[in-house]
């Protein structure tokens, strides 16, 4: 999988627009973009994927740039409960065999939404 | 649905003793896996199963044993608890291997001492 670099901590006021980056330089062609986020002592929880189309779910945006090299993970309007550490991860999808079946976790970027 | 489930939320082991974790999910999913996580670290995976008899080793194997005789619960064993399992462990659960979207429990923060 590809790596994954991302700001170690963000600080963002509440209500206004949270943009986490993340670089992955070495993403390949069938490698799509993860995020997960995981709020303090909680399991981690799935926000969206993508390959490389820009993605939107309910709880937030996904931007991809043209070359895919790097991504951008909107949440439209944070609240206090958004404070978390977020994971940008990069991966092979579907039922792919093989060594394709982890997630592999890094520091992620701690997220504090303030009031 | 009540999702990943898992039990007990916290444990304190002594050295040498053993225990296993439960894990339990509700969605019909094959693919199950067990992580754990180390303070200010991210996750790693110590086994994962594709289905029920399937298993298979991760990252971090040693000290661990894993079953699953049924689709839905997937328990992990320590074996002669050591205090560098002094841990939180996460299980999870999705639909396809790996690629596709993990949903993970509550998770199980235990302590060797």
């Amino acid at each position: 999988d590809a790596k994954t670099t991302q700001p170690p901590s963000m600080d963002c006021a509440e209500g206004r627009a949270a943009n986490l980056p993340c670089n992955h330089s070495t993403i390949s062609g069938n490698e799509y973009v993860y995020w997960y986020r995981q709020i303090h002592s909680q399991g981690p929880q799935y926000i969206i994927h993508g390959l490389k189309n820009n993605e939107t779910n309910e709880m937030a945006s996904l931007i991809i740039t043209e070359d895919r090299k790097s991504s951008t993970l909107i949440l439209p309007h944070a609240t206090l409960r958004d404070t978390a550490v977020y994971y940008c991860i990069v991966r092979v999808a579907g039922n792919s065999g093989g060594s394709n079946y982890k997630l592999t976790f890094g520091k992620g970027t701690l997220l504090t939404v303030n009031p | 649905n009540a999702g990943v489930t898992q039990t007990p939320k916290f444990r304190i082991l002594k050295i040498g003793q053993s225990m296993t974790l439960q894990c339990a999910q509700d969605m019909n999913h094959n693919y199950m896996y067990w992580y754990r996580q180390d303070p200010g670290m991210g996750l790693k995976l110590i086994y994962y199963s594709v289905g029920a008899g399937i298993t298979d080793k991760g990252e971090v194997p040693n000290g661990y044993n894993v079953s699953r005789s049924t689709t839905e619960d997937f328990p992990l064993r320590l074996e002669l608890a050591a205090p560098s399992q002094t841990s939180v462990y996460f299980c999870a659960s999705s639909y396809g291997l790996g690629g596709d979207t993990q949903y993970f429990g509550p998770g199980t923060r235990l302590t060797v001492l």
